[in-house]
This record gives C-alpha cells, sequence and structure tokens, in this order.
C-alpha cells in the first residue's frame, strides 16, 4: 500500500537560508508525486508535481523537488527563504492504479521562517 | 472562473444535529473529492467520486454520507454530528487521466465545531 511519511513536523530557517523538507513515500508501483502548500486559513495550492518526466521538478514561488528512485524520497528545496514562505507544505502521492486520482497525505510540516 | 467553491465557511453544531456540507466546481472536472485535516494528520479522505453518478469510500467515511448532485456538485452530509468530527473539511476537483496524474483543486475549507 502506498504511504507517505514527512519527517519533521515543524522546520523552523532564518529568512535568505535553505529550505529543505523531506517527504519519503512507499508504492508498489511507479508513483506520481505531488507538493501542496497551505496558506493559514487557506485551502491548499500545488506547488509542483512528477509524473516521470524529468526527476528534477521546479514548480512556483522557487521551490524544487528532486525524485530519487533509490531513496524512494521527493524532498523539496528552495535556495534562498522569504517570509511569505511560512505555511504548511503536504507531500501527497497518487494511488497510481486506475483512474480514480485518489491522494495519499503526508502529515505535512510547518514552515516558519524568522526575520 | 471560481474554481472550487465550498459554503458554509464556518459551521457549529451541536452533538447530533445533522448538516449538509455543499462544494462546487465549475471547471468541468470528472472526479470530486471530500477530505477532512486534523492537526498532525494530514489530510484523510473522506469520500469521492471518480465521475458523476458514481461515489466511493475513502479512507475515513463513518459518519458521513454523500451525493453527486450532478457534474458540478458534490455534497458531504452528517446525519448525526459527533464531537469527533470537529474538524476543517475540504473539497477538492480533478480532471480524470491515464496514471492518475493530474492535479486537484481545493476548495477554501469549511471549520465545523461539533459541541
Amino acid at each position: 500500500a502506498q504511504s507517505v511519511t514527512q519527517l519533521g513536523s515543524h522546520v523552523s530557517v532564518s529568512e535568505g537560508a535553505l529550505v529543505l523538507l523531506r517527504c519519503n513515500y512507499s508504492s508498489s508501483v511507479p508513483p506520481y508525486l505531488f507538493w501542496y502548500v497551505q496558506y493559514p486559513n487557506q485551502g491548499l495550492q500545488l506547488l509542483l508535481k512528477y509524473t516521470s518526466a524529468a526527476t528534477l521538478v521546479k514548480g512556483i514561488n522557487g521551490f524544487e523537488a528532486e525524485f530519487k528512485k533509490s531513496e524512494t524520497s521527493f524532498h523539496l528545496t528552495k535556495p534562498s527563504a522569504h517570509m511569505r514562505d511560512a505555511a504548511e507544505y503536504f507531500c501527497a502521492v497518487s494511488l497510481g492504479s486506475g483512474n480514480t486520482g485518489k491522494l495519499i497525505f503526508g502529515q505535512g510540516t510547518t514552515l516558519q521562517v524568522k526575520p | 472562473n471560481a474554481g472550487v467553491t465550498q459554503t458554509p465557511k464556518f459551521q457549529v453544531l451541536k452533538t447530533g444535529q445533522s448538516m449538509t456540507l455543499q462544494c462546487a466546481q465549475d471547471m468541468n472536472h470528472n472526479s470530486m473529492y471530500w477530505y477532512r485535516q486534523d492537526p498532525g494528520m494530514g489530510l484523510r479522505l473522506i469520500y469521492y467520486s471518480a465521475s458523476e453518478g458514481t461515489t466511493d469510500k475513502g479512507e475515513v467515511p463513518n459518519g458521513y454520507n454523500v451525493s453527486r448532485l450532478n457534474k458540478r456538485e458534490f455534497s458531504l452530509r452528517l446525519e448525526s454530528a459527533a464531537p469527533s468530527q470537529t474538524s476543517v473539511y475540504f473539497c477538492a476537483s480533478s480532471e480524470l487521466g491515464q496514471g492518475a496524474l493530474y492535479e486537484q483543486y481545493f476548495g477554501p475549507g469549511t471549520r465545523l465545531t461539533v459541541t
């Protein structure tokens, strides 16, 4: 069965520092992987997605993620954090086979950016 | 183009009361989903509808029912609310696609408190 684990429920960085949010998945089939961001009191917004076209995926707001099959990881990075990046981030995996489009979400990581 | 809309935004219920959460999308998507979000648990799928006329249980369906009224609308009903159903509820929609690689679009959420 597919599952997603996000390491670290809270990550704190200084403005301008590197952001690294970790996501590991388990899947019996080649996965489709997503990162979503949730700003306070809002719904989720897609940051980026991996659909097997390229292992390094670039998303919005300067974020990117690299799919590493050998490590079953899809970590999210940004070279330089902005105050506006403070939000909750969710990694998700698609169940793949079939056409239902269901997603399994990780527990979420809250990113704090300090001035 | 409003995307995914949800009503109401906030609701307080007493134990045993019933209510229906409404969701509508204007993107002509086939698939729609209901999630609940609880602290530290990410988003968990309650029910989904892969296409108009079909509904299926997700991870946490107990205590809920759904109706796919037409292609645009997907409602979630709590027949007899319980304090354990206090949560933030999100509706989402996506296009069907081979391999389930299409992203889900989320509504702004409904904050439900059951006392």
